[in-house]
């Protein structure tokens, strides 16, 4: 979807090196997420931000931050690259005015690979 | 710990098969139930949705059957096409917050 881009959409690095995934939608929506996907575990929930001054844990935040600079970008970061973080990563957006149909429009991911 | 359990992890059929996808849940508090279709390289995009108050919804070929007893849900694909070939996620949330997604299911269909 062109509406919410990733970039990189590949990096290679090495364990110890501090990384960013940027994140930017046109959209409009003000809730932004930020997943990983790993073989057999589905999506799971990294953060996520309802506003630009909301920043929440999710279910796998160790070892990641984030930053909301603004309602249209979130980027995530990875304080120090570690190989079990070797994922593909999506950020999401939805808008919380749909209520509870809450439909998330993903990105198209961001394959990083820690030596 | 997964939420939403999801089965098979992997499906082959045959073109013009009926393949079916099957999720379960634990947390009754779910209120929303969601199918993504990821394709290669892309990211997920919603397929179809169901509320509990419902035990089944059909878009085209595609069906939700909802059993809130048993707390599962399934995905049923009429007539499968080989452009069907994706990876499905089954998905839970209350009152339209985050989604917990199962863990996915590779779906390919043979010509």
């Amino acid at each position: 979807d062109a509406d919410v881009t990733q970039t990189p959409r590949n990096r290679i690095t090495k364990t110890g090196k501090r990384i960013m995934l940027e994140c930017s939608q046109t959209k409009g929506h003000d809730r932004m997420y930020w997943y990983r996907q790993d073989p057999g575990l589905g999506l799971r929930l990294i953060y996520y931000s309802f506003d630009v001054k909301d920043i929440n844990k999710g279910e796998i935040s160790d070892g990641y931050s984030v930053s909301r600079q603004a309602q249209a970008k979130f980027s995530l970061s990875l304080e120090s690259a570690i190989p079990n973080q070797t994922a593909l990563y999506f950020c999401a957006t939805s808008d919380s005015g749909l209520g509870q149909n809450n439909e998330q429009f993903f990105g198209p991911g961001t394959r990083l690979t820690v030596l | 710990q997964q939420q939403v359990k999801q089965s098979p992890q992997s499906l082959i059929v045959q073109k013009g098969g009926i393949p079916i996808i099957n999720c379960a849940y634990e947390n009754t508090a779910f209120d929303y139930f969601p199918w993504y279709q990821q394709f290669p390289g892309k990211g997920p995009a919603l397929l179809i949705a169901i509320r509990p108050d419902v035990s089944e919804k059909k878009e085209g070929r595609f069906t939700i059957s909802f059993n809130k007893s048993a707390k599962q849900f399934s995905l049923h694909i009429m007539d499968s096409q080989p452009g069907d070939s994706a990876t499905y996620f089954c998905a839970a949330s209350i009152a339209g917050n985050m989604l917990t997604f199962g863990g996915g299911t590779r779906l390919m269909v043979k010509p």
